[in-house]
This record gives C-alpha cells, sequence and structure tokens, in this order.
C-alpha cells in the first residue's frame, strides 16, 4: 500500500497570508490527525478528523482548522499567518479513531512565513 | 489535562551500551503509550507501544516498562546500534467522551557513537 502522502513538501508565505496543506491516508485508513512540529515544542496535536467530522482538538488558535472530504484525504488551513506558525506540520492516518491505534505519519510540509 | 515529560533531551552512548529513556506523564486514566523513532529529515514511526494493562512488552533489542502506580514509563535499547541515532517520541493517551487527548513528550535525541 501507499504510504500517507502530504502536498506541498515545503512552503514559502508571508505573515497575514493564509494556506492549505494536503493529507492523503493510507487507503482504508478513515482517521487523520495534524500535528505541529518545532525544535522548541516538540510534536503537538492539533486535531483530528474521522469520517469527516473532528473528533478531537488541540489547544491551537482558530486560526487552524481543517477538514476532511469523503475519500478520508484532509485539509488544515492556517489564516492569518504569524511568524510563529513556521513548523513542520505532519499527518498521521491510522485504521480507525487513532486513540490507540497505531498511526502512520506522513513526511510532513515543511512551512516558513517571513 | 495530560502533561509529558520525557528525559533527558540528550543522550550520548558508545556501540553496544544500553539507552533508557523515561517519560511521565499526569493523567492516571492514560491507557496507551506508544514510542515514535524519528530519524534526521524523515517522519516519526512507530516502534513498540505499551497498554495500562501490560506492564512490560519487549521487541527484540526494544523493551518498555510501563509503571502505572509511579505513572511513568521507559524505553530500553539494548545493544545499541549507529542506526540507532534518531530523536525518540515518548507519547500518553488518555481516553474522553467519545475522543482521547494525544500529547507526546518533547523528545531525547540519541547518539550512539561508533
Amino acid at each position: 500500500k501507499a504510504g500517507v502522502t502530504q502536498t506541498p513538501r515545503y512552503l514559502i508565505k508571508t505573515r497575514g497570508q493564509q494556506v492549505t496543506l494536503s493529507c492523503s491516508p493510507i487507503s482504508g485508513h478513515r482517521s487523520v490527525s495534524w500535528y505541529q512540529q518545532t525544535p522548541g515544542q516538540g510534536l503537538q496535536f492539533l486535531f483530528e478528523y474521522f469520517s469527516e467530522t473532528q473528533r478531537n482538538k488541540g489547544n491551537f488558535p482558530g486560526r487552524f482548522s481543517g477538514r476532511q472530504f469523503s475519500n478520508s484525504r484532509s485539509e488544515m488551513n492556517v489564516s492569518t499567518l504569524e511568524l510563529g506558525d513556521s513548523a513542520l506540520y505532519l499527518c498521521a492516518s491510522s485504521l480507525v479513531a487513532s486513540g490507540n491505534n497505531e498511526q502512520f505519519f506522513g513526511p510532513g510540509t515543511r512551512l516558513t512565513v517571513l | 489535562g495530560e502533561n509529558v515529560e520525557q528525559h533527558p533531551s540528550t543522550l550520548s552512548v558508545q556501540e553496544g551500551d544500553s539507552a533508557v529513556i523515561k517519560c511521565t506523564y499526569s493523567d492516571s486514566a492514560s491507557n496507551y503509550f506508544p514510542w515514535y523513532k524519528q530519524e534526521l529529515g524523515k517522519r516519526p514511526q512507530l516502534i513498540i507501544d505499551i497498554r495500562s494493562n501490560v506492564g512490560e512488552k519487549k521487541d527484540q533489542r526494544i523493551a518498555v516498562t510501563l509503571n502505572k502506580t509511579a505513572k511513568h514509563f521507559s524505553l530500553h535499547i539494548t545493544e545499541t546500534q549507529p542506526e540507532d541515532s534518531a530523536v525518540y517520541f515518548c507519547a500518553a493517551i488518555s481516553p474522553g467522551a467519545g475522543s482521547y487527548q494525544l500529547t507526546f513528550g518533547k523528545g531525547t535525541k540519541l547518539s550512539v557513537i561508533p
């Protein structure tokens, strides 16, 4: 099976802009979770989608949003970008709700905000 | 919410020696504890996990132990090899009403010196 894919792999934006990142899970996986990875804060949970519904959300401002489509592909949107949003954004898929199931990570999208 | 502390943040060992990474968690309801390995420039990958009804789990050179009373769990790598060099993340998952909370430790950078 093909692994989790994310597009784009690299992105450069300026403050105030918005960005949309895409994640395609492993075929058959219905759960997609998003994480922000920075050197200072490590891996932080953003949110999880399962069957097109957001099931859980981490402690991020409302500028961070997401959605999931009927084919389980997910998008994450960040509006009004700030310098501190520069990070590696990882998505992970799992067969069912990922609470206690193995999550398979994508390669990430490296976002740089100038 | 859940808080996961991971120590040490960096660890250097000689090839062939053992490495131990420790994590503590705060939520006694947490019931699933995965460990992920992230090599430089690559995505995190699950290497071992343990559930709250088990005290120890082994898989070849790696093992994880869980002490529910003390709320800590540890990763043990024996006979370390240069390819074990990576950042290791622990995580704790606590259940909620129809959802869960996933919290990662901040990571341990392991360097195995040949």
